[in-house]
C-alpha cells in the first residue's frame, strides 16, 4: 500500500497568492482530516470528512480556507488569498471508522511557506 | 472538553537510558489511548495503543499501560537509542459517531550517543 500521499511536498508563495493543497487517502478509508502543525499551536484539526462529506469544520481557521472531497480518493485544501501566517505544515490522515478503536494513518505534509 | 496534557520537552538523553514520557487526559467518556511518533520530516505514525483499563500496550521496546484511576499513559523505553530521537504525541480517541483523536502538544525527544 502506498500510504497517504500528499503534493507537493514543499510550496513556497508570495501573500496574496492562492495556495491548493492535495491529499489521497488510503484506498478503502472512508474517513479524512486535515491538520496544520506549527510550533506555537501544536497539530490542530481543520477539517473531517467521512464518506466524502465534511462533518466537522470548526477548525477551519477563516473563510480564506476551504476543503473539498470530490471522491474517496482525492481532497484538496485551498487557501485564498495566503498570508505569512499562514506558513506551517498540512498534514492528510485517513482512517476506517466504523470500529474502535481505530488509527489515523498521515501522510508526510507539505510544508507551506508564504512570504 | 476531551484533552491531553504531556510533559513538556525537549527531553535530552543519553544512549541507553530510561525513558519515561509522562501523559494524563482529561475525557467525558471512556477514551481508547495511543501513542503516535514523529520522526523528522515525516507524518505521524501510530507507535502503540490500548482499548480499556490495565491494557499495557507496547512496541520496539517502547510501552504504555491504561490507567484509569489515575487517568494517565505514561510512555517508557528501558534503553533508548539514537534512533528514538523524534516527537511523541499522547492522543485519545472516543467510540461511536465521530471518532475524532485529540493530540498533546507533542514531546521532543534527543538521544544522544
Amino acid at each position: 500500500d502506498a500510504g497517504v500521499i500528499q503534493s507537493p511536498r514543499h510550496e513556497v508563495t508570495e501573500m496574496g497568492q492562492e495556495v491548493t493543497l492535495r491529499c489521497k487517502p488510503i484506498s478503502g478509508h472512508n474517513s479524512l482530516f486535515w491538520y496544520r502543525q506549527t510550533m506555537m499551536r501544536g497539530l490542530e484539526l481543520l477539517i473531517y470528512f467521512n464518506n466524502n462529506v465534511p462533518i466537522d469544520d470548526s477548525g477551519m481557521p477563516e473563510d480564506r480556507f476551504s476543503a473539498k472531497m470530490p471522491n474517496a480518493s482525492f481532497s484538496t485544501l485551498k487557501i485564498q488569498p495566503s498570508e505569512p501566517r499562514d506558513s506551517a505544515v498540512y498534514f492528510c490522515a485517513s482512517s476506517l471508522s466504523g470500529g474502535a478503536p481505530y488509527e489515523q494513518y498521515f501522510g508526510p505534509g507539505t510544508r507551506l511557506t508564504v512570504t | 472538553g476531551d484533552s491531553v496534557t504531556q510533559m513538556e520537552g525537549p527531553v535530552t538523553l543519553s544512549e541507553e537510558a530510561f525513558l519515561t514520557i509522562n501523559c494524563t487526559y482529561t475525557a467525558t467518556g471512556y477514551p481508547s489511548l495511543f501513542w503516535y511518533v514523529q520522526y523528522p520530516g515525516e507524518g505521524l505514525q501510530l507507535l502503540l495503543k490500548a482499548t480499556k483499563a490495565d491494557d499495557k500496550g507496547s512496541n520496539k521496546g517502547f510501552e504504555a499501560t491504561y490507567r484509569k484511576e489515575t487517568t494517565s499513559f505514561h510512555l517508557e523505553k528501558g534503553s533508548v537509542q539514537v534512533s528514538d530521537s523524534a516527537v511523541y504525541f499522547c492522543a485519545l480517541s472516543l467510540s461511536g459517531g465521530y471518532q475524532k483523536v485529540t493530540f498533546g502538544i507533542g514531546t521532543k525527544l534527543q538521544v544522544i550517543p
